[in-house]
Order: C-alpha cells, then sequence, then structure tokens
C-alpha cells in the first residue's frame, strides 16, 4: 500500500517568508495529489489539487509542485502570515474514485 | 456551500458501550467515508459508502460498523466501545467521480473511560 511521508517535526518561520512543506511517497505515481490545511479542534479543508501531468498550480500565495520522479510534493506558501498557522495535510488517490490516502500531516508556525 | 455536520463534537462513554456517531451532508454526495485521527498516525479510513445501503471497508473497520439508510445520512457505530477507540472521529463527503475532493464534517472527540 501507499505510504506517505510528511516532516512529522512542526516548521516554525518568521511571517514575510516563504513556507515550504515536503510530501513524499514510495509507491505508485497517483493520477492526482491533495493539499488541505487543518486547524486545531476541525476538520481538514480542502486548499489544492494537481494532477501528475501538471508540474506546479498555484492559487493566490499557494504554490504546489508534483514530480513523479522524485515522488515528491512541495507545498509553498509565500510571505507567509500569523494566520497561516496550521497543520497541512497532503493526500494521494489510490485509483478507486473519491478515494484518498492522508499523509499524518505537518504543523506550520508563522510567527511575527 | 456545503456542509458536512457531525451530531456531537464531544462525547465521553464507558467501555462496552454502543455508540452511535451521526454524519449529515446536505449537497446530495454520492460518496460519505469515515475517518479516526490519532497523533502521528494521520486520517485512518474506517469505512466508506458509494451509495444508500452499499459499504466498503476501509484501512481498519475492526469494532466498527456503518449503516447508510438515507443518502445524506452516513452513521458509524462502535458495537461495544473500549479504550482504544478514544478518538478524533470525521466524517467526510464527495460528490463522486474523478479528482473529488472531500469535504469534512467538524469532528467528533470521543472519549471512551
Amino acid at each position: 500500500s501507499q505510504k506517505i511521508e510528511q516532516n512529522s517535526e512542526a516548521l516554525n518561520i518568521q511571517e514575510g517568508k516563504t513556507a515550504t512543506l515536503t510530501c513524499n511517497y514510495t509507491n505508485y505515481s497517483p493520477a492526482y495529489l491533495q493539499w488541505y490545511r487543518q486547524d486545531p479542534g476541525r476538520g481538514p479543508v480542502f486548499l489544492l489539487l494537481i494532477r501528475e501531468n501538471e508540474k506546479e498550480k498555484r492559487k493566490e500565495r499557494l504554490k504546489v509542485t508534483f514530480d513523479t520522479t522524485l515522488k515528491q510534493s512541495l507545498f509553498h506558501i509565500t510571505a507567509s502570515q500569523p494566520a497561516d498557522s496550521a497543520t497541512y495535510l497532503c493526500a494521494l488517490e489510490t485509483g478507486t474514485a473519491s478515494k484518498l490516502t492522508f499523509g499524518t500531516g505537518t504543523r506550520l508556525q508563522v510567527t511575527l | 456551500d456545503v456542509k458536512v455536520t457531525q451530531s456531537s463534537r464531544y462525547l465521553v462513554k464507558r467501555t462496552g458501550e454502543k455508540v452511535f456517531l451521526e454524519c449529515v451532508q446536505d449537497m446530495d454526495h454520492e460518496n460519505m467515508f469515515w475517518y479516526r485521527q490519532d497523533p502521528g498516525l494521520g486520517l485512518r479510513l474506517i469505512y466508506f459508502s458509494y451509495d444508500v445501503k452499499m459499504k466498503e471497508k476501509g484501512d481498519i473497520p475492526e469494532g466498527y460498523s456503518v449503516s447508510r439508510e438515507k443518502k445524506e445520512r452516513f452513521s458509524l457505530i462502535l458495537e461495544s466501545a473500549s479504550t482504544n477507540q478514544t478518538s478524533m472521529y470525521l466524517c467526510a463527503s464527495t460528490t463522486g467521480g474523478l479528482e473529488e475532493t472531500q469535504y469534512f464534517g467538524p469532528g467528533t472527540r470521543l472519549l471512551v473511560l
């Protein structure tokens, strides 16, 4: 089965800097990959989807890349703000429609 | 906006009790999912359903069952609660098809004593 690795240690960065989070997977390359944001005590919220034939996707201050050779996706938040502090989860499609496998998430802390 | 609601935010139960967690979505979604989330283990799929009265086991179905009698409602049942089922339970739904994103409820934090 697919194994997904996200850095379990929290990422601490200063406001205004770019945060970069990593999602690595071990087996087959998924047709698409998604990123979610989760605030404490709440359910995850969808942010971005990137397909295997797309190298990069952007949405406002967010950018996602997908490298099927490295089996890796990078999630960037530019000009980070304290409000960006949350846990970010990557999720891979499993070959069964709608079913996803989630990583354990990386907690981002943006300080003033 | 899609809305997924869960019957309780917090629940405290005793070992051996039968526990019902309810999830309702208001967007006529085909697919519904139940996950549990534990520190260091992430989101793990318990059961999912593609249609009314249909269910499929996820990665960790032991000790759980589900019911989907109506399209909008997906219930998770702990037949005999145990302390190792203390967790955050999250429900999600999607319309079905390819590249569907999942819409999550707020979660139920269950404590089994």
